[in-house]
């Protein structure tokens, strides 16, 4: 079974400086997708970014990138020039078509201070 | 834009109540989820349909029942409510398999 490890329960970071959230996964499939969602106070879950295993580039949305290192089974989360909306839970997950479904990584609450 | 919908938005049950959550989504998506989020642990999924009429287990689907008889709902059924089944729901849809999923606002559940 795929499993998905987020190993900082909370960050914290100043308004406008740079916050990297790790994750990483164990698999033995090769053709997989991970995302990014973000959870602000509100609840809804919202996606940040998503990358497909087979691309070797590192998706990037805005702000928010990735640095996909496949070997490693990493996945981190950049989120630069933080602003206070940002302030919110961080959640990787991981599909792949052997599991045929979506696996969750604990969570990593991030908070931008002014 | 409705996108996904769930009622109710917070509901308080006591041991061995029954209730039915239900889930509706307007964007005609093949796949639909029902998820619960507790704290440490990001959400597991309880139980999927990859289309109308289908219905399948996910990681934790002891005590709970699901039903898709139209293609834009999805029901989650509490049979006898349990203190355990305390927690956030989340329904969420998706196109295919492998799309990003689109999340409903949640409902919180406390069970006494």
């Amino acid at each position: 079974a795929q499993t998905v490890t987020q190993s900082q329960p909370e960050m914290s970071v100043q308004e406008a400086e740079t916050v990297t959230l790790s994750c990483t996964y164990d698999t033995s499939e090769n053709n997989y997708y991970l995302f990014w969602y973000k959870q602000p106070p509100s609840r809804q879950m919202i996606l940040v970014i998503r990358q497909e295993a087979y691309k070797q580039q590192n998706a990037t949305e805005n702000r928010f990138s990735v640095n996909f290192q496949k070997a490693a089974k990493s996945f981190s989360l950049k989120i630069s020039d933080s602003q206070l909306g940002d302030t919110a839970m961080y959640f990787c997950a991981f599909w792949s078509a052997a599991g045929n479904k979506l696996t969750f990584g604990g969570g990593t609450r991030v908070l931008v201070k002014p | 834009n409705a996108g996904v919908t769930q009622t109710p938005k917070f509901r308080v049950l006591k041991t061995g109540q029954s209730m039915t959550l239900l889930c509706a989504q307007d964007m005609n998506h093949e796949y639909m989820y029902w998820y619960r989020q507790d704290p440490g642990m990001g959400l597991r999924l309880i139980h999927y349909s990859v289309g109308e009429g289908t219905t399948a287990k996910g990681e934790v689907p002891d005590g709970y029942n699901v039903s898709r008889l139209k293609k834009q709902n999805f029901l989650l059924g509490l049979e006898s409510a349990a203190p355990s089944q305390t927690s956030v729901y989340f329904c969420a849809s998706s196109w295919e398999d492998n799309s990003p999923l689109h999340f409903g606002n949640g409902t919180r559940l406390t069970v006494t």
